[in-house]
């Protein structure tokens, strides 16, 4: 079975500095997707951010970027120029390749950002 | 475009009692999943629905069962409540094939 783990529960940054939050995942398949989820206190989730297993380069959205290892199995999220719209829990997901059967997303525990100013 | 939206926002029953949850898909999306969230974690999968079939389910138990109607919305019904079924319950829909989840803002369950 998939797994996903997030060992940093909460996390803190100033505003306009970088942080880094960690994840990692253990699977057999050799092609998936990873993502970072937000989720304000809303509670609506936002997708952040996506990896796919096969492409070696690390995604970037704007202000956020990804350290994709995969013979590690880590996949962490970097945002820079923190903002105080950045504060949410941040959940790492995992999925393998959409089929007729499986096609959930698996997702580790979350990581709390505070922002300070 | 009116995304991924959930009724009620929040509810509270009562130990025993049946719940239905329903979400209505963003436009065009045929793919809903359902998820459930306990405080402070990550959501876990229920199952999910495609052409009013479940196409897969997760490691919950029979009192859970869901419906999905020909417009692609879909319902959550969970039967004898329990303390520990208190949490969010998202809703997220998708095209068939496609890799990214649209989650709606969740119904707050609290079962007293």
């Amino acid at each position: 079975a998939q797994t996903v783990t997030q060992s940093q529960p909460e996390m803190s940054v100033q505003e306009a500095e970088t942080v880094t939050l960690s994840c990692t995942y253990d699977t057999s398949e050799s092609d998936y997707y990873l993502f970072w989820y937000k989720q304000p206190p809303s509670r609506q989730m936002i997708l952040v951010i996506r990896q796919e297993a096969y492409k070696q380069q690390n995604a970037t959205e704007n202000r956020f970027s990804v350290n994709f290892q995969k013979a590690a199995k880590s996949f962490s999220l970097k945002i820079s120029d923190s903002q105080l719209g950045d504060a949410a829990m941040y959940f790492c997901a995992y999925r393998i390749l959409p089929s007729d059967t499986a096609s959930k997303l698996t997702f580790g525990t979350g990581t709390r950002l505070q922002v300070m100013l | 475009d009116a995304g991924v939206t959930q009724s009620p926002t929040h509810l509270i029953k009562t130990r025993g009692q049946q719940v239905t949850l329903r979400c209505s898909p963003k436009s065009g999306h045929d793919t809903v999943s359902w998820y459930q969230q306990a405080l402070g974690q990550g959501p876990q999968f229920i199952f999910q629905y495609y052409e009013e079939e479940e196409r897969q389910r997760g490691n919950f138990p029979d009192r859970f069962s869901g419906h999905q109607f020909p417009n692609y919305s879909s319902e959550l019904n969970v039967n004898a409540l329990l303390l520990g079924d208190s949490a969010l319950y998202l809703c997220a829909s998708s095209y068939e094939y496609s890799y990214e989840q649209y989650f709606g803002p969740g119904t707050r369950l609290t079962v007293t």
